[in-house]
């Protein structure tokens, strides 16, 4: 079945970099987009950006530009978020998922990844 | 802070229907398919709706979608204890160049 697992949860100090792994698995990898989406606890869902596994062609919005950055290792179908000049205020799971032409579907798992000093 | 504005909770008793809106904008909703996720708690969000009104295979239909003009609704009838999530709409925005999700609605079966 298609599935997105994800790496483990992340504390990091503000200013420093993380980086989210997601990996695909039961479809072929370059087919489909891949999106992130955030959710800081108890608010709602923040989109981040997507990226297309076979171009590698990236979108991101507009709040994190300069600050994120998607790639990939198609080899190993394994989708990468690289957030950095972590603030409190990135404090949040990411989640990863599987965008067009699919809809959103599935979601990994999410990562939880804590800013802290 | 979102662009796709939803009423922060609605709520019914088992066997009664909920309607959930998402209000937008033309350059969202207006000219966009838009697609609504269910959110269990502590879960990651779940492919409810698609392209407006579309159920992926496993979503039962008590759950319909509809849209008009700058605005999308989501019904659930036959209001079940398992339907107390949080739901959310999203859509593609073409003047953000984003996708945009829904403040986002708390359902609570009574």
């Amino acid at each position: 079945q298609v599935q997105l697992v994800q790496s483990g949860a992340e504390v990091k100090k503000p200013g420093a970099s993380v980086k989210v792994s997601c990996k695909a698995s039961g479809y072929t990898f370059t087919t489909y987009d891949i999106n992130w989406v955030r959710q800081a606890t108890g608010q709602g869902l923040e989109w981040v950006g997507w990226m297309n596994p076979n171009s590698g062609n990236t979108g991101y919005a507009q709040k994190f530009q300069g600050r994120v950055t998607l790639t990939r290792d198609n080899a190993i179908t394994t989708a990468y978020m690289e957030l950095s000049d972590l603030r409190s205020d990135d404090t949040a799971v990411y989640y990863c998922t599987r965008g067009r032409p699919s809809n959103f579907d599935p979601w990994g798992q999410g990562t939880l990844v804590t800013v802290s000093s | 802070q979102s662009v796709l504005t939803q009423p922060p909770s609605a709520s019914g008793a088992p066997g009664q229907r909920v309607t959930i809106s998402c209000s937008g904008g033309p350059s969202n909703i207006g000219n966009n398919a838009v697609n609504w996720f269910q959110q269990l708690p502590g879960t990651a969000p779940k492919l409810l709706i698609y392209i407006n009104n579309e159920r992926p295979s496993g979503v039962p239909d008590r759950f319909s979608g509809s849209k008009s003009g700058t605005s999308a609704s989501l019904a659930i009838s036959g209001l079940q204890s398992e339907d107390e999530a949080d739901y959310y709409c999203a859509a593609w925005d073409d003047s953000l160049d984003s996708h945009v999700f829904g403040t986002g609605t708390k359902v609570t079966v009574l």
